[in-house]
């Protein structure tokens, strides 16, 4: 059984566009991440919730939004997409606080021409 | 500020070599947490280990071991007897046990074991 589950894995999109991507993990865990992968590989930290409340969010445009329906669930929908949002975007859970080991999810590799 | 530092950004080696993979870490935090990640070709994140700063005990699983240090803040990474599929990005992490929920990531290793 996957633990933390993405989709799509591709989103191939024109801008302006507005999609979503959807993460789920059937690990128990209170914790879930997004995290943004770009070009040169590097990870930053876009969003977390705890138990569905929101704990972390960082410096990212208001034009991404998080939704938690339940704990096993974080979504990410992305409104009027831009060249630069291209990346890989990684869900990912921990069972408690960051301090506790995160399982991360496939990556969606979203593509915006 | 919390950062972590992974100063080499490709390394390439023969089938069978030895490679270390070095981290450089920062925090005001007594407490926290370290971590090492692999990302193969394929694309997925693979945890690989976590060591809280109060287990400076070095660790040794396989081909690969792990030496932390607190005095130098580092926490490097060793494979020993490479292999090809070896070859991933390999990620360093931080968390703080301050209250954040996040991870600093360093930038990351490129390996390239050689056949």
């Amino acid at each position: 059984d996957t633990a933390v589950s993405q989709t799509p894995k591709y989103l191939v999109t024109q801008m302006g566009n507005d999609k979503s991507i959807k993460c789920e993990q059937n690990l128990g865990h209170d914790t879930m991440y997004w995290y943004k992968q770009d070009s040169k590989k590097f990870l930053k930290i876009m969003f977390s919730y705890n138990n569905k409340e929101l704990i972390i969010n960082e410096t990212v445009p208001n034009r991404f939004s998080p939704k938690s329906p339940d704990k096993a669930h974080l979504n990410l929908h992305i409104n009027s997409l831009e060249l630069g949002d291209s990346a890989v975007y990684f869900c990912a859970s921990s069972p408690g606080r960051g301090t506790d080991t995160q399982y991360f999810g496939p990556g969606t590799r979203l593509t915006v021409l | 500020a919390q950062k972590v530092t992974q100063v080499q950004t490709e390394i390439s080696v023969v089938e069978k070599e030895d490679v270390t993979l070095d981290c450089v870490y920062e925090t005001r935090d007594t407490t926290y947490y370290l971590f090492w990640y692999k990302q193969p070709p394929s694309g997925e994140l693979v945890f690989l280990i976590r060591r809280n700063s109060f287990d400076e005990q070095n660790e040794i699983s396989g081909r690969y071991s792990w030496n932390f240090q607190k005095s130098t803040s580092s926490f490097n990474f060793t494979i020993t007897a490479s292999q090809v599929v070896d070859s991933a990005v390999y990620f360093c992490a931080l968390s703080e046990a301050g209250g954040t929920y996040k991870y600093i990531f360093g930038t990351g290793t490129r390996l390239k074991v050689l056949a």
